[in-house]
């Protein structure tokens, strides 16, 4: 079982809805990853977490907002989506960005945007 | 720039059919190699990792190894449930993300 803990697991939502997908991990790991994955392609980096600060930001369009309330948690504020934003969001984390250690993935949320 | 291919794209075995998979690297500096197993509409699952080459790790009938330039995994005697996308990522002692190979779906018949 994964110890990273994804909510909801599928969501639709209009173009106008504004709505927030949710993670959790209990593993003391202090790097947070969110990342976007379309069908039959490999997982895409949006955002890092390092010990709760904001680290990388890949050009993702302003209308998805990162927030990582503490160590254990982080969000994914969505806004204005557009249907091409439709994908599985995986939610990991790792040890530290600085660390050898592997990620941990979370089972993912099933976004559809109409 | 970190650079993975993954060869084949597509892998269809029969059951009980040994194959590999192959995953080539171009990294400045790696930290770690790493293998994970996607179930379709699911998180990538953890597997294995390697630090340097001549390392080998085996979990039940899949082993990964590693040299300079690449990493193979062996599937040996596989079974239907070993049917996934097999995904392979790097990271570099300078970079903070994993960077993922575009995998190797493999399905195994009965």
């Amino acid at each position: 079982d994964t110890e990273v803990t994804q909510t909801p697991k599928h969501l639709v939502m209009g173009m106008t809805n504004k709505k927030s997908l949710k993670c959790e991990q209990h593993m003391g790991h202090r790097a947070m990853y969110w990342y976007k994955q379309k069908a039959k392609k490999p997982p895409e980096l949006m955002f890092v977490y390092s010990y709760e600060k904001l680290s990388i930001n890949e050009s993702v369009p302003s209308r998805f907002s990162p927030e990582c309330p503490n160590s254990s948690l982080l969000n994914l504020h969505l806004h204005a989506l557009q249907p091409e934003d439709s994908a599985l969001y995986l939610c990991a984390s790792s040890q530290s960005t600085g660390s050898a250690g592997e990620l941990f993935f979370g089972e993912g949320s099933r976004l559809t945007v109409l | 720039e970190d650079q993975v291919t993954q060869s084949p794209e597509a892998l269809r075995l029969q059951e009980g059919e040994s194959s590999s998979l192959n995953c080539s690297y171009t990294v400045s500096g790696l930290r770690g190699l790493f293998w994970y197993r996607q179930d379709p509409g699911k998180g990538p699952e953890f597997l294995f990792t390697l630090y340097s080459a001549g390392e080998e790790k085996e979990k039940e009938r899949l082993k990964a190894t590693l040299t300079k330039k690449e990493s193979f995994l062996h599937i040996t005697a596989p079974k239907p449930e070993d049917s996934a996308t097999y995904l392979c990522a790097v990271r570099d002692n300078y970079g903070q993300n994993f960077v993922f190979g575009p995998g190797t779906r493999l399905s195994v018949l009965p």
